[in-house]
């Protein structure tokens, strides 16, 4: 067990519509990753929040935000869903961010999004 | 854009056998990670490296942190039945500002008969 705790673990939904994904980091880590895993793309890094602020953008659609609170969990959401949309999304965390010296990034169970 | 060229893709070994694969970049990196992901689960760290030709052991399994810091191996040692899975190499780099993001490997499957 990471201790990264994601829901929900599936979401079956439309083309058009929107979801929200729930991740919740491990105790102490303040830094929240999102990712999306799927068979063509392999794990691709979307977008890091650190403590509340958004930190790094990675390849992530103008369609989906994140948002981390100020307990520290943090949602991805994702609206006008295409076919293509259908992946697992992680979320892992860590202690810090890159100002704050190296540290491993621990993962969640993911949340696995398929579109209708 | 960055790259890791993960290989082989896939490993078909018997049990007791031992395994090696590896990741090369283009690009240089500060972290190197290895990670396994069973059907279902997210990745699990395996090992962490975080210095130019770092040796680091985790069990049977040990890892190098290549020299130009642009690769990395895995190696794992008298295989077993439960280390069938999918290993991911990453990279870890500053994105955009201060942030940190890590960049993975495609995979290897590895399958164990026993």
């Amino acid at each position: 067990d990471s201790g990264v705790t994601q829901t929900p673990k599936h979401l079956i939904t439309a083309t058009g519509q929107r979801v929200t994904l729930r991740c919740s980091p491990r105790s102490g880590d303040l830094s929240v990753y999102w990712y999306q895993q799927s068979l063509d793309q392999g794990l691709q890094f979307l977008i890091q929040y650190y403590n509340g602020e958004e930190r790094a953008k990675g390849n992530i659609l103008e369609r989906f935000s994140a948002q981390q609170f100020p307990d520290l969990h943090s949602e991805l959401n994702l609206s006008s869903l295409e076919l293509g949309d259908s992946a697992l999304y992680f979320c892992a965390s860590s202690t810090g961010d890159s100002e704050h010296g190296n540290q491993p990034q621990h993962f969640g169970d993911g949340t696995r999004l398929s579109i209708l | 854009g960055q790259q890791l060229n993960q290989s082989p893709q896939s490993m078909f070994i018997q049990e007791g056998e031992d395994v090696s694969m590896n990741c090369t970049s283009s690009s240089i990196f500060n972290t190197w990670l290895w990670y396994k992901q069973d059907p279902g689960e997210g990745p699990v760290l395996l090992i962490a490296l975080y210095k130019a030709g770092e040796l680091t052991s985790n069990g049977r399994l040990t890892a190098q942190f290549g020299t130009t810091r642009k690769d990395s191996f895995l190696n794992i040692s008298a295989s077993i039945p439960s280390d069938v899975g999918i290993y991911f190499c990453a990279g870890r780099y500053t994105a955009n500002q201060a942030g940190t993001a890590l960049i993975f490997g495609k995979g290897t499957t590895l399958s164990v008969s026993s």
